[in-house]
């Protein structure tokens, strides 16, 4: 029951540019959440967006959420080396969280 | 400090051979589950916990087996492991059912072979 599904799949940039990432699901949600995992490791949390809100901000990190598309999108701004990582959407409804496959992030220093 | 502790982080075994992935969290969380992530496929929920005594399927349950008797743990089990189960392993906790983040632990890397 894969719900949240990434793009793109990678995502390779300069430091200092922006990175966005997009977030597609198919039912109804309570909330979407954004998590970030370095390689091999436990995911982390960095965001949680409900489904009353449009938009959310923490540091470099701004999250939409567009329910009636159904789809997310993650900016992260001024990107650095340490940005480097997969990022995974998921969708909290019903059924317990659902993650998507991520996104793999390359920022080039 | 509050986390998930997984044990061991690296596990190689046999076909067959039974063995217990350990996981404890010390936030007193209801919920707890297991996933494993697998390349080109993301996480799949494996088993999920809302509290004592109370375990449910998720998406790829089958080959596995869990039990939640107290709170704070909720192992892993494979009676009787397959090459096909070879994963990372992350178990994961929160307060309670929904609307809250997930706590990670950092990931078992099993390999059967």
């Amino acid at each position: 029951s894969q719900q949240g599904e990434e793009d793109p799949q990678a995502l390779s940039i300069q430091e200092g540019e922006n990175a966005t990432m997009n977030c597609s699901y198919k039912t109804s949600i309570n909330n979407l959440q954004w998590y970030r995992q370095n390689s091999g490791r436990g995911l982390v949390h960095l965001i949680l967006i409900r489904s009353n809100e449009r938009e959310k901000h923490s540091g470099r990190l701004r999250v939409t959420l567009d329910t009636s598309k159904k789809s997310s999108s993650l900016l992260i701004t001024a990107s650095r080396a340490a940005d480097t990582a997969s990022y995974f959407c998921a969708t909290d409804a019903r059924t317990p969280l659902v993650f998507g496959k991520g996104t793999r992030l390359s920022v080039i220093a | 400090e509050a986390q998930v502790t997984q044990n061991p982080r690296y596990l190689i075994t046999v076909t067959g051979k039974k063995l217990t992935v350990t996981c404890s969290q010390n936030m007193n969380h209801e919920y707890m589950s297991w996933y494993r992530q697998d390349p080109g496929l993301g996480l799949r929920q494996i088993y999920y916990s809302m509290n004592v005594e109370v375990t449910d399927k998720g998406d790829v349950p089958e080959g596995y087996k869990v039990s939640r008797k107290e709170k704070r743990n909720f192992p892993l089990i494979l009676e009787s492991p397959s090459p096909n189960q070879t994963s990372l392993y992350f178990c994961a906790s929160r307060r309670d059912r929904g609307g809250e983040k997930l706590f990670f632990g950092s990931g078992t890397q099993l390999s059967v072979l």
